[in-house]
């Protein structure tokens, strides 16, 4: 079946540097949403992509979706402790809203 | 506005017990979806319903049944727990429409023990 696939796994950063996870799929994603989940929290929404190449801005985040829709990233600038967590990826089904999810990156931020 | 909630926050149970995990939203969301969260596997969808009244199987069904009781409720049955089965079980639900806003919500999940 479709897969997502996310990388890397984990991410330990010193806080003020800059963080990056990727998420790629071997075949045409109808759109990608990125998620974070705070360490023992649930999974919150961030942002979904739909258009090829399109990218956008949240503050320090930037969210790239490829110009052929197989790959996706965040981009975190000048990281802060606040950032801390999980990020997933998910492909969303326009119809049903079924999610696939990445597997995750775990993001540790040393003060 | 309570948002998804989901009942009981934490569960031990003995190999072979059953139980139902209680999920409900108050945002008028149409479709209903129930995950389980393993490490290192990101999060992988058991069952779904796009509407009430209806129900379909996700990526992980096996042991598990759900009950669409209403438009606000929707439950997961584990009818013969399996230690396999430990594990965090998110609900969450979606607004209405399709296409372009696919965002879910979650609730603050159920975390299950099976000894």
């Amino acid at each position: 079946g479709q897969q997502v696939m996310q990388i890397p796994q984990y991410q330990h950063v010193q806080e003020g540097e800059d963080f990056t996870t990727y998420c790629n799929s071997s075949t045409t994603l109808s759109n990608i949403q990125w998620y974070k989940q705070r360490p023992g929290g649930h999974p919150v929404f961030l942002i979904q992509l739909v258009k090829s190449g399109e990218v956008k801005k949240q503050k320090r985040l930037t969210f790239q979706f490829g110009e052929a829709k197989k790959n996706s990233s965040l981009h975190i600038t000048a990281t802060q402790t606040t950032d801390v967590g999980t990020y997933f990826c998910a492909e969303g089904s326009s119809n049903t809203g079924k999610l696939i999810f990445g597997q995750g990156t775990t993001l540790q931020v040393k003060p | 506005n309570a948002g998804v909630t989901q009942t009981p926050k934490f569960q031990v149970l003995k190999t072979g017990q059953s139980m139902t995990l209680q999920c409900a939203q108050d945002m008028n969301h149409n479709s209903m979806y129930w995950y389980r969260q393993d490490p290192g596997m990101g999060l992988r969808l058991i069952y779904y319903s796009a509407s009430e009244g209806t129900t379909d199987k996700g990526e992980v069904p096996n042991g598990y049944n759900v009950s669409r009781l209403n438009k606000r409720e929707f439950s997961l049955r584990l009818e013969s727990a399996a230690p396999s089965q430990t594990s965090v079980y998110f609900c969450a639900s979606r607004a209405p429409g399709q296409g372009l806003n696919n965002e879910q919500f979650f609730g603050p999940g159920t975390r299950l023990t099976v000894l």
